[in-house]
This record gives C-alpha cells, sequence and structure tokens, in this order.
C-alpha cells in the first residue's frame, strides 16, 4: 500500500487560499488520490478524488503532476469553518478498506 | 448530513465487558466499514462487510466481530474490553467511490 506524508499542520487566514501536498512516491498504476475532511467528534467527510492532472469541484481542486508521486489539495478562499483534519489517502478507486494518516490539521484564523 | 446513523454516541464500559455498537446505513449501499479512530490519530480500519459477509479485515484481534443484517445496517461487537479501545468508531457505508461515514460512537473503557 502506498504510504502518504503530508505536514502535521498549517494555519492561515480567511479568505486565503491554502494547498496542501501530500507526497505518495509509491503510488501504484490503480490507485487513485481520495482527500476527505474531519470535524471533531465527527466522521470524515469525502472532498474529492482524482487520478491525474486537475479535478475541480465546488469544493476544492486537486492538482496532480504527471509523475504522480505527490498531489496538492487546494482550498480557495478559506473561512473559519474550513478548521478541521485533511486527510490524503491513495488506493484503489472506491471507498473500500480506506487507510488514513494522521493528516494535516488545517487551522483558519479571521 | 450523511444518512449514516451510529449510536449509540456516547458510551462507558469497564475493563473486561463487552460491547456493541449499531450503525444503520444510507439506503441503498451494500457496504460497511467499521473504524477506530484513537485520539489525535486517523481512522484505522476494522473490517467490512459486504451483503452480509465479512469483506476483508485490518489489523485487530478476533475479539473484534461483526454482523450485517438484511436491511444492510451493521454490528460492530468488541468483547474483553481493554483500556486501549477506548476511541471513537466509525461506521460507514459506500456503494461506490465516496464513503459515507457516520458521526461516530465515542467509546470510553475504564
Amino acid at each position: 500500500l502506498a504510504k502518504t506524508t503530508q505536514p502535521i499542520s498549517m494555519d492561515s487566514y480567511e479568505g486565503q487560499e491554502v494547498n496542501i501536498t501530500c507526497s505518495h512516491n509509491n503510488i501504484a498504476t490503480n490507485d487513485y488520490i481520495t482527500w476527505y475532511q474531519q470535524f471533531p467528534s465527527q466522521g470524515p467527510r469525502f472532498i474529492i478524488q482524482g487520478y491525474k492532472t486537475k479535478v475541480t469541484n465546488e469544493v476544492a481542486s486537486l492538482f496532480i503532476p504527471a509523475d504522480r508521486k505527490s498531489s496538492t489539495l487546494s482550498l480557495p478562499r478559506v473561512s473559519l469553518s474550513d478548521t478541521a483534519v485533511y486527510y490524503c489517502l491513495v488506493g484503489e478507486q472506491g471507498a473500500d478498506k480506506l487507510i488514513f494518516g494522521t493528516g494535516t490539521r488545517l487551522q483558519v484564523f479571521p | 448530513e450523511t444518512g449514516v446513523t451510529q449510536s449509540p454516541t456516547h458510551l462507558i464500559k469497564t475493563r473486561g465487558q463487552q460491547v456493541t455498537l449499531r450503525c444503520s446505513s444510507q439506503s441503498g449501499h451494500n457496504t460497511v466499514s467499521w473504524y477506530q479512530q484513537a485520539l489525535g490519530q486517523g481512522p484505522q480500519f476494522i473490517f467490512q462487510y459486504y451483503r452480509e459477509e465479512e469483506n476483508g479485515r485490518g489489523n485487530f484481534p478476533p475479539r473484534f466481530s461483526g454482523l450485517q443484517f438484511p436491511n444492510y445496517s451493521s454490528e460492530l461487537n468488541v468483547n474483553a474490553l481493554e483500556l486501549d479501545d477506548s476511541a471513537l468508531y466509525l461506521c460507514a457505508s459506500s456503494l461506490g467511490t465516496e464513503a459515507f461515514f457516520g458521526q461516530g460512537t465515542r467509546l470510553t473503557v475504564v
């Protein structure tokens, strides 16, 4: 299973763009990159998933370079409510047997 | 709201006791997974059920067991509770790419 490495924590201010980078050097050909968000005392929530290049939805963008050894989750214009832990996961497409790391704790300040 | 409901929300048990946690999955989702999340850590995969059969298990001892019912709801049973079993237990249901998590059951073993 591909291991992921991401920063333990990040700080930002309201209205700024936040980019969280995840390293996954041993990603397999069949693996997808998925990001989840988790608020305290709640279950994780799916944000975005991608395989290559760029994926964008109403919440975030996911940038994946050609070698796929890293990826960057981009949150445009964060607000206080974006304060949460963000997990980068690598694995087969689908929601089976998810492998979570320790995530990145994002703190957004006023 | 994810449509996944867990009960109870909080529970206190004594070491050596047994506990049953319940999960009602999102309508139509035939796959249910259970995760254990210790404080400050990411969720750890316990096992998964697909159409009432166990379909994968993480690195947890046999005293962690489960069931899935014909309506796809599920139970997690833990026997001979240990202090280290204190954690947030998360249930997730899925039908494809995205996992939908419940709010979890906070189990405290004293």
